[in-house]
């Protein structure tokens, strides 16, 4: 089975500007969270979605979204980048809850 | 609110040598612990949870539920245990919301 694919890997923005990260779960998965990884607040919970709903999440401001289609690929929002944004974004998928979550690579957001 | 801690940042331990990476957490009501870990240029992967009682890798960690501490343990460090490790914990209230703590880097020496 194919792991869970982020993309894209890399991406470098400017302040101000929106992006949109994608991640697409293992096939079968209908659960799929987001986390922000940086040096200084480590990993935190983003959201998370389940069969196109949204189900829990964190403590971010409404620039940060996201959503989930049919087939649970899953897409995150960034609108009016900030410089503390830049960030590794990761996606985890799982069968159903209470089951193990499957890390992605991750996107690599610089903001400039 | 929940909270997990990792009071170590880095460790460093022989070859051989028995290894412990600490975690403790605050939550009122009866949490699911896990143990993350990330090899250099790998991505995130589960190492351990506690409900599953498995040995993997030879790590270990027992959940002591009085003194809130959920330790990784093995007896033996290999020199292939170098990474970084995260304890992390998800709430009974049916969503899949981990809280990580800060990770250690664990540095195994030959």
């Amino acid at each position: 089975k194919a792991g869970v694919t982020q993309t894209p890997r890399y991406l470098i923005k400017t302040r101000g500007q929106q992006v949109t990260l994608s991640c697409s779960p293992i096939s079968g998965h209908r659960s799929v969270s987001w986390y922000q990884q940086t040096p200084g607040q480590g990993l935190q919970f983003l959201f998370e979605y389940f069969s196109e709903t949204q189900r829990n999440k964190g403590n971010f401001p409404g620039r940060f979204s996201g959503r989930q289609f049919s087939n649970s690929r899953s897409e995150m929002n960034v609108s009016t980048l900030e410089l503390g944004d830049s960030a590794l974004y990761l996606c985890a998928s799982s069968a159903r809850q209470g089951y193990e979550q499957y890390f992605g690579p991750g996107t690599r957001l610089t903001v400039t | 609110a929940q909270r997990v801690t990792q009071p170590e940042k880095l460790l460093s331990v022989f070859k051989g040598a028995p290894v412990e990476l600490k975690c403790n957490y605050s939550y009122s009501g009866s949490p699911e612990l896990f143990w993350y870990v990330q090899y250099s240029r790998q991505r995130l992967q589960l190492l351990l949870r506690h409900i599953s009682r498995e040995s993997i890798k030879g790590f270990t960690a027992d959940l002591n539920k009085g003194e809130t501490s959920f330790h990784l343990k093995k007896p033996f460090a290999q020199e292939e245990d170098s990474a970084m490790y995260y304890c992390a914990l998800r709430n009974n209230f049916g969503n899949e919301k981990l809280t990580f703590g800060t990770g250690t880097r664990l540095t195994i020496i030959p």
